[in-house]
């Protein structure tokens, strides 16, 4: 069975701490990986992984993923408050059916 | 450019009664899915379809049914709600080249 596995499920942070989610799947035919952030409505999609070793980067946000070991991180540099949210990870594991496979999620909250 | 539109936005059900949540989208996707949110699971597929006329199960489809006539418009109907059913729905759609699902505002569903 396809799974998508999050750690940890929930973390506190201090303004300006740099902080690693991490997502480990699972899949049979593995196709891309996807962070998305949930701040109380729809999530919204930050990045999209398919190669190994190649980092993305928005601002203080940077993803890379590793499809040896099956897992992608999420780096966040010098959070700020607006970084407290639900980070999403999903993973794409049949071409062509639009289907993602998320996992839990990881609830970070950025204290002041 | 509206993007992903779910209507209604809240909704209180007594149990045993049905009802469609409205999904559209105006992105002329292919892909379109629904996704239910429950505390500490992430969000996990009910129903996705490929193009109109084609739909298929996701991981939780018990007692829920959808149809896709057109490319824009995907509904979810509840036949017969249970308090088990009380979660947030979320509508997604995609093309079929990357997989970024673009989200609607979501609808949370009591059931008394």
């Amino acid at each position: 069975e396809d799974k998508v596995v999050q750690s940890p499920l929930s973390l506190v942070v201090h303004e300006g701490d740099t902080v690693t989610l991490n997502c480990s799947y699972e899949v049979t035919n593995f196709r891309s990986l996807l962070w998305y952030k949930q701040e109380k409505k729809a999530p919204t999609f930050l990045f999209m992984l398919t190669s190994s070793g190649i980092e993305k980067k928005s601002g203080r946000l940077s993803s890379i993923l590793d499809k040896k070991e099956l897992f992608s991180i999420l780096n966040i540099t010098a959070t700020q408050t607006g970084d407290s949210a639900v980070y999403l990870c999903a993973v794409e594991a049949r071409v062509n059916t639009g289907k993602l496979i998320f996992g839990q999620g990881t609830t970070l909250q950025v204290k002041p | 450019n509206a993007g992903v539109t779910q209507t209604p936005k809240f909704q209180v059900l007594k149990t045993g009664q049905s009802m469609t949540l409205q999904c559209a989208q105006d992105m002329n996707h292919e892909y379109m899915s629904w996704y239910r949110q429950d505390p500490g699971m992430g969000l996990r597929l009910i129903h996705y379809s490929v193009g109109a006329g084609i739909t298929d199960q996701g991981e939780v489809p018990n007692g829920y049914n959808v149809s896709r006539s057109t490319t824009e418009d995907f509904p979810l109907r509840l036949l017969s709600a249970a308090p088990s059913q009380t979660s947030v729905y979320f509508c997604a759609s995609t093309t079929g080249g990357l997989n970024i699902q673009y989200f609607g505002a979501g609808t949370r569903l009591s059931v008394l």
